[in-house]
């Protein structure tokens, strides 16, 4: 069964360095998530990414977080200068539009020491 | 602003047991409606989707409902298995669209007992 991939599964951080998280979306999905979850909260919506452009993110997507699509088949989110409140479990979504489910991966714990 | 609340946070059943978790939303204008399981420190996997003009979905042992004018969904468990323990959440869309941003529920915390 198709599924969502991303990798690393946990990643160590200094404050202040760039992390890149990378995700493999289903492969005929046209539309890509990012989402995080604080340990205990909910989880947050950060961006959604469409036709090779964002369509929509909120108030935490900031200007020290950007997404590409470098080639048919990645999606990463890359965070500039981390900090310890960034420390997250992040996860990768896609879905094929048309009101149908949308798939996320099994997250990238990132800590930020 | 859309509001998702998931009461209560934790329940513990023995198993066999039939039960109910449930999901109130504030804003009934929904696309649809997406449960999810996520097991400690995992990802999310999607159980069911109810799009805004059902009432009823069912896969296997789950039985989702959904009734947009009150705002609340369920999702049924039957007969109940140790397997089944898991954080259960529920997500919603804007009525914009399917593929905008879900709101989530925090979730509850299922501990099914043998």
């Amino acid at each position: 069964e198709p599924e969502v991939t991303q990798t690393p599964s946990h990643q160590v951080t200094q404050m202040g360095q760039e992390v890149i998280l990378r995700c493999v979306p289903i492969s005929n999905h046209l539309y890509f998530y990012w989402y995080r979850q604080i340990l205990g909260q909910k989880v947050e919506f950060l961006v959604s990414f469409y036709n090779n452009e964002i369509s929509e993110k909120s108030e935490i997507f900031d200007d020290q977080f950007s997404v590409e699509r470098p080639d048919g088949s990645n999606f990463t989110l890359k965070i500039r200068s981390t900090k310890l409140e960034d420390s997250a479990m992040y996860f990768c979504a896609s879905s094929d539009g048309g009101g149908t489910e949308a798939f996320f991966g099994q997250g990238t714990r990132l800590t930020v020491v | 602003k859309q509001e998702v609340t998931q009461i209560p946070a934790a329940l513990s059943v023995p198993e066999g047991e039939n039960l109910v978790l449930n999901c109130s939303f504030t804003d009934s204008a929904i696309y649809n409606l997406q449960w999810f399981r996520q097991d400690p420190g995992k990802g999310l996997t999607s159980l069911l989707l109810i799009q805004s003009s059902q009432r009823e979905q069912t896969s296997g042992r789950l039985n989702a409902s959904l009734d947009k004018s009150s705002g609340r969904s369920t999702l049924y468990i039957a007969a109940s298995q140790p397997g089944d323990s898991a954080t259960y959440l529920c997500a919603v869309p804007p009525h914009t669209g399917a593929n905008s941003k879900l709101t989530f529920g925090k979730g509850i915390t299922l501990s099914v007992r043998p």
